[in-house]
């Protein structure tokens, strides 16, 4: 296991298109994170999960985000009639769930829309 | 939203040279990490600091955290060409839940 593994790196979409999103954990951690990161911003928080449930979702993700965790492995998340603001890079990171240790994130996922 | 600033925004130093980067922050934490992400990529954890920890070093990596001014830095030695990239700071509050991240500092080290 080499790490946090996500697919594709780079999305070009026209707008009002779905695009999905896939992130493979360190297989042992139980925790997966997503983020969201702009030019010459630090990442924010959108959501994460403890195994597959979803714990907490930030009010940046809106009624066209939706992420999933299905039997607590790989996720994937969805944006459905993308706009030209969700240009961004998708981060996604995971963790053993201790506070002690850090997070390790993914290559991301650079999504423009055009 | 982000959690804090950082300071300075950018900074250019020369190899050999030292780089201190600053981060405030506005709320409690359990911990406070460091992380370094090259352009275009996703980010590396450099180090963990926790609330009752005032200094912690790791290779040429020094942080310190001061909970009562809810500020920290990291300093680098002996700076590296590879040393290049945007530092992030970034707190915890316990819970493992989620990170809130600064601001970054972008750091330039030439030869």
């Amino acid at each position: 296991d080499t790490g946090v593994s996500q697919d594709p790196r780079h999305k070009i979409t026209k707008r009002g298109q779905n695009v999905t999103f896939r992130c493979d954990p360190i297989s042992e951690h139980n925790r997966l994170y997503w983020y969201r990161q702009t030019l010459g911003q630090g990442p924010e928080f959108l959501t994460y999960f403890q195994n597959e449930a979803q714990l907490e979702k930030s009010r940046l993700l809106s009624d066209r985000f939706s992420a999933e965790r299905p039997k607590g492995s790989f996720s994937t998340l969805e944006i459905q009639r993308t706009e030209q603001g969700d240009s961004a890079m998708y981060l996604c990171a995971s963790s053993l769930g201790d506070p002690s240790y850090g997070y390790t994130f993914g290559s991301g996922t650079r999504l423009t829309v055009v | 939203s982000q959690q804090g600033e950082e300071d300075p925004q950018a900074l250019s130093i020369q190899e050999g040279e030292n780089a201190t980067m600053n981060c405030s922050y506005k709320t409690s934490i359990n911990n406070l990490q460091w992380y370094r992400q090259n352009s275009g990529r996703g980010l590396v954890h450099l180090i963990l600091i926790r609330s009752n920890e005032r200094e912690k070093h790791s290779g040429r990596l020094r942080v310190t955290l001061d909970t009562s001014k809810k500020s920290s830095s990291l300093l680098i030695t002996a700076s590296r060409a590879a040393d290049t990239a945007s530092y992030f700071c970034a707190t915890d509050p316990g819970t493992a839940s989620k990170l809130t991240f600064g601001t970054g500092t972008r750091l330039q080290v030439t030869l």
